[in-house]
């Protein structure tokens, strides 16, 4: 089975500055997609960024980069220029591809509770 | 167009009643998923279905628990006699198509409280 592992309960970082966050995962797959999903206090959860696993090109959104090592498997998360609002549960995520009994449920971290702090 | 709508955002029963959550799917959105997360804990699947059809459930606890999604209105997910352990935040997400890389979009979820 699957897991997903945020080794991270707790993290701050300030205004403007760059944080890290990590996540590593098990799985016998070699194709595969991983996500990272934000969760502000209103709990709504928000798409961050997603990587397909076939890619060896890191995934890039704005201020969120992504460094997939998938030897390794960890998927940390970037956040430059860290911002007031960027303050959030952020969640790693897992999902196999279609077929084989995967039917696309995702498979979460216990998630990091990021402060950033002005 | 309306994103994926839950409700109530809060629901609050006595052990022993019955609570249902509601999610109404994005339009065009055939798919839907629902995840519980208990305090200080990511998401965790329960439930996957399509239209008047369960896909997979393998997440959902054998007894107590039902979800259905019918060919007109929400997918509604049902819990008999609460207890306290199923004080929770439930999410609901959909998709247009399973799998791949199509995002899933969630719901602001439905925090219950049994009291």
């Amino acid at each position: 089975a699957q897991t997903v592992t945020q080794s991270q309960p707790e993290m701050s970082v300030q205004e403007a500055e760059t944080v890290t966050l990590s996540c590593t995962y098990d799985t016998s797959e070699n194709n595969y997609y991983l996500f990272w999903y934000k969760q502000p206090p209103s709990r709504q959860m928000i798409l961050v960024i997603r990587q397909e696993a076939y890619k060896q090109q890191n995934a890039t959104e704005n201020r969120f980069s992504v460094n997939f090592q998938k030897a390794a498997k960890s998927f940390s998360l970037k956040i430059s220029d860290s911002q007031l609002g960027d303050t959030a549960m952020y969640f790693c995520a897992f999902m196999k591809p279609l077929g084989g009994g995967s039917q696309g449920n995702l498979i979460f971290g216990k998630g990091t509770k990021l402060s950033v702090k002005p | 167009n309306a994103g994926v709508m839950q409700n109530p955002r809060h629901l609050v029963r006595r052990r022993g009643q019955e609570a249902r959550l509601r999610c109404s799917p994005m339009k065009g959105h055939s798919h839907v998923y629902w995840y519980r997360q208990l305090p200080e804990e990511g998401l965790k699947f329960m439930v996957y279905l399509q239209k008047e059809n369960i896909i997979d459930e393998s997440g959902m606890p054998k007894e107590r628990f039902s979800a259905e999604f019918p060919k007109e209105g929400p997918s509604i997910l049902r819990i008999q006699q609460v207890v306290r352990g199923d004080s929770a935040a439930y999410f609901c997400a959909s998709s247009p198509r399973w799998g791949g890389t199509t995002e899933a979009f969630f719901g602001q979820g439905t925090r219950l409280t049994v009291v």
